[in-house]
């Protein structure tokens, strides 16, 4: 049952402190989605890539946050540094392209910084 | 305005109700047409893509209208299982090969015993 992975899913942390979280897609699929949620807004679009590269990311505050696709297995979503109004679950999605839009969603990490 | 627009309840039914949400977007070119379900503490799920000619699977049935704007789903029969908070998804024609989704904040549904 291929199903997409994130690590970690639950992070604490300081204010100030680096977060990266991963994520791997399920295999064959060329596009990922990184999103948040939070209770006031919903799913937020972060980032996108499709084939690796990057299409969008203009939900993402570019000072702070990073996102890298450095191989097909792997996506990481980088936060440097950490505020407290970045509490969320962060969620990794991938899907393909070569059929219809259905996107799956890896369980997500649950991100508190303090 | 935002591009998609749902009410986010709390429905809260008996068990055995009839329920039914509506959500309304605001691109008129939108192409595809979701419903997801996400429970408590966990990621979304797809739950049925709407067709422009309606589709139903068991006990769902979800419908578009295009000329209003508005996407519909319709649950018969509803189990305690059918709690969970319910996301309207489209996605832009202009999308292309960017299958970016426009999200719903969702409906909150409750069934209750």
């Amino acid at each position: 049952d291929a199903r997409v992975t994130q690590t970690p899913r639950h992070k604490v942390t300081e204010m100030g402190q680096e977060v990266t979280m991963r994520c791997q897609p399920i295999l064959g699929h060329n596009t990922v989605f990184w999103y948040r949620q939070t209770m006031m807004q919903g799913l937020e679009l972060l980032a996108y890539f499709r084939n690796r590269a990057p299409l969008d990311d203009s939900g993402m505050p570019k000072d702070r946050f990073s996102a890298e696709m450095p191989d097909a297995t792997l996506a990481t979503l980088k936060i440097q540094p950490s505020e407290p109004r970045d509490s969320a679950v962060y969620f990794c999605a991938s899907g393909s392209d070569r059929g219809s839009d259905t996107q799956y969603f890896g369980p997500g990490t649950r991100l508190t910084v303090l | 305005r935002k591009e998609v627009e749902q009410d986010p309840g709390p429905f809260n039914v008996p068990e055995g109700a009839t329920v039914a949400f509506n959500c309304t977007y605001s691109n008129s070119a939108s192409q595809s047409f979701f419903w997801y379900r996400q429970d408590c503490r966990k990621e979304p799920k797809l739950l049925m893509s709407v067709y422009s000619s309606g589709n139903e699977d068991g006990r769902f049935t979800a419908q578009l209208n295009r000329a209003s704007q508005y996407i519909s789903l319709l649950i018969r029969d509803s189990k305690l299982s059918d709690s969970a908070t319910y996301l309207c998804v489209v996605t832009p024609l202009n999308a292309g090969n960017n299958r970016k989704l426009i999200w719903g904040l969702g409906t909150s549904l409750a069934v209750n015993p």
